[in-house]
């Protein structure tokens, strides 16, 4: 399966400030997936992103919040834009590996103070 | 659309007792279904699937579950736990194979 690396693994930030994820992949995908992991609950889809096309949002997610980039096959960013305290949670970015379902990356655990 | 239930948000259970996690889905079309396993302070980890042929799937470290088309669950057991199966586990379900429905998560705690 394919293996990702995701940094930074965690971070604490600046109320108003913006923080980058990257998601680093050892094979080429057609599309990673960005997920939220708030405290206490479960995943949920933030965007799909896809080479060379913006990213498909989910319904309550924005571009200028949350900007995708996805310069080629094997690597993509997130971006969370003017952080508050609501933004705490765990960032996830997410492949599929080809007939073993879809892995995922270790996370990052953004805290903002 | 689909959504996953999973029923006990929280397990205790003794060393080398059984467990079964709860897992229940709603959908109008065909689904493939998933655990995932979240150890303390790392990502998730595929743990097994269904997607098509025998109804009970197994992991490599005594892990299986049992696709039940007709109560529509995919309960998680084990017929003996480890401290190191502490964890949080969730649940999902696609049909596409391009999006994720995750469950709330149950938290397993081993207890020695």
């Amino acid at each position: 399966s394919a293996v990702i690396s995701q940094k930074p693994s965690r971070d604490i930030c600046q109320r108003g400030t913006s923080l980058t994820i990257q998601c680093q992949v050892d094979s080429q995908v057609t599309m990673m997936f960005w997920y939220r992991q708030q405290p206490g609950q479960s995943l949920t889809l933030i965007a799909t992103a896809n080479q060379g096309s913006e990213a498909t949002y989910e319904s309550g997610f924005v571009i200028d919040k949350f900007p995708i980039s996805r310069p080629n096959l094997t690597f993509s960013t997130l971006t969370v834009s003017n952080m508050s305290p609501e933004d705490s949670s765990i960032y996830l970015c997410s492949v599929e590996s080809q007939g073993m379902g879809y892995t995922f990356g270790s996370g990052t655990r953004l805290t903002v103070v | 659309a689909q959504s996953v239930t999973q029923l006990d948000s929280q397990v205790p259970v003794f060393e080398e007792a059984p467990v079964e996690l709860r897992c229940n889905y709603s959908s109008s079309v065909s689904v493939y279904l998933f655990w995932y396993v979240q150890y303390p302070n790392q990502g998730l980890q595929l743990l097994l699937k269904y997607l098509s042929g025998s109804t009970l799937v197994e992991s490599i470290n005594g892990f299986e579950a049992e696709f039940n088309k007709s109560q529509t669950s995919f309960h998680l057991r084990k017929p003996s736990v480890h401290i190191s199966d502490t964890a949080e586990y969730f649940c999902a379900v696609s049909n596409t194979g391009n999006q994720f429905y995750f469950g709330t998560g149950t938290s397993l705690t081993v207890i020695p």
